[in-house]
């Protein structure tokens, strides 16, 4: 059980376009998602966290209007890229929580690379 | 504020020789303490969690950790190491109370040598 899927897994953009990663639980319903950013050899970094049905919270220095979360669903979290650079090439990691206080699963994680 | 430490970003083990990996935390408030796995280009595995239970928690895949509240540490233990083991580890401290927002140290490469 706990099982985080993420799409696309990997994805290649042009620079200026959006990309949007679809993080999704499978066989539970995740009242809390979590984005983190993943570089080369180089820790997790929470990005935000969002609540089905309300913005996310997002941490410092992420830019919220670049990085677009929606949790619209119990069992759906989106994270858009807009206006993507070369410089947000990363691994982007999901994980969902039944309530903010439960334990985290993660996602597979999906690699995006900015031409 | 919470923070992790994970002391040595590169350990060699010999196959079958003890592993090793050691994490000191921080924490205001009583701590949950994870281990994780990352094998490349993949999202983490858990091998085990501290929720305030037993200090000494085992895990899959053979592994084990003990928290020891005097050190603040969580060091990661296994008996004896497999090629397969060879990936990176994460600890990661989340609050009990709060905002049980997860903090990763900054992993540590684990390389088993044949």
């Amino acid at each position: 059980g706990a099982v985080v899927s993420q799409h696309p897994s990997w994805v290649i953009c042009k620079s200026g376009t959006s990309v949007k990663i679809e993080c999704r639980s499978l066989d539970f319903q995740a009242t809390t998602m979590f984005w983190y950013r993943q570089f080369p050899k180089q820790s997790l970094m929470l990005m935000a966290t969002s609540n089905e049905g309300s913005k996310a919270t997002y941490e410092q220095g992420v830019e919220k209007d670049k990085f677009l979360i929606n949790h619209a669903s119990l069992t759906l979290s989106t994270l858009t890229v807009t206006s993507a650079h070369p410089e947000d090439s990363s691994f982007y990691i999901c994980s969902a929580s039944l309530n903010l206080e439960d334990e985290q699963y993660f996602g597979p994680g999906t690699r995006l690379t900015v031409t | 504020a919470q923070s992790v430490t994970q002391l040595g970003s590169h350990v060699s083990v010999s196959e079958g020789a003890l592993v090793l990996l050691r994490c000191n935390y921080s924490s205001s408030v009583p701590p949950y303490l994870f281990w994780y796995v990352q094998y490349p280009n993949q999202g983490l595995q858990l091998l085990l969690k501290y929720t305030s239970a037993a200090t000494l928690v085992k895990g899959i895949n053979g592994f084990e950790a003990e928290f020891k509240k005097s050190e603040t540490s969580f060091h990661l233990t296994k008996p004896s190491a497999h090629m397969s083991d060879a990936a990176e580890y994460f600890c990661a401290v989340s609050d009990s109370s709060g905002t049980y927002k997860y903090i990763f140290g900054t992993g540590t490469r684990l390389k088993v040598l044949a």
